[in-house]
């Protein structure tokens, strides 16, 4: 079975550390991952996708097949980052989405 | 350009009741999702559609149905409520590919007494 999981409920640090928030994955396939974020008072949105290769608001993150990971990063944490985010597995024989249990991050001043 | 658009977006139910929520998107994508968020759980699927006239469950479908009425339109219904259908409950869509991003509404959020 398919099945995301993100390990830390909640993730504290100072504006100006790195930020690492780990997504770990079982999946009997090749997978597509993403990773979502939901602000305070908006949508849930896409923040970024493994097949893009992108970094978005200077974040980014890495697929790791050995070790079924797709940690997200960011050097340098902005007060703004402060955030749920949702590490996310499509399913290519089906076409659905499993999200793993999210973490918060919060951003200290 | 309102992408998805769920309504209601708060309701009260007493157990028993029913209760369908409704989700529309204007993007003319042919997936439509409907997921659960409850706190410490993430989001879990509870149906889905991957194109206009099928359905399909997801993770957590007992207690719930759905209707894809058109391409647009995808439906979720509660026939009997029970407080552990206290949730927040999100429509998403998308093109139908694995690899094209969900869009989401903004969200029912649902308690039942």
């Amino acid at each position: 079975a398919q099945r995301v999981t993100q390990p830390e409920k909640l993730l504290s640090v100072f504006k100006g550390a790195p930020v690492e928030l780990k997504c770990n994955y079982s999946y009997s396939g090749s997978p597509e991952l993403f990773w979502y974020v939901q602000y305070s008072r908006q949508r849930l949105q896409l923040l970024l996708r493994h097949i893009s290769r992108e970094s978005i608001k200077g974040f980014t993150a890495d697929l790791n097949k050995g070790e079924t990971s797709f940690h997200l990063k960011k050097p340098f944490a902005q007060e703004e980052d402060s955030a749920m985010y949702y590490c996310a597995l499509s399913d290519n024989n089906f076409n659905k989405f499993y999200f793993g249990s999210g973490t918060k991050l919060n951003v200290k001043p | 350009n309102a992408g998805v658009t769920q309504t209601p977006k708060f309701q009260v139910l007493k157990t028993g009741q029913s209760m369908t929520l409704q989700c529309a998107q204007d993007m003319n994508h042919n997936s439509m999702y409907w997921y659960r968020q409850d706190p410490g759980m993430g989001l879990r699927l509870i149906y889905y559609s991957a194109s206009e006239g099928t359905t399909d469950k997801g993770e957590v479908p007992n207690g719930y149905n759905v209707s894809r009425l058109n391409k647009r339109e995808f439906s979720l219904r509660l026939e009997s409520a029970a407080p552990s259908q206290t949730s927040v409950y999100f429509c998403a869509s998308s093109e139908g590919r694995a690899v094209e991003k969900l869009f989401f509404g903004s969200g029912t959020q649902l308690s039942v007494l």
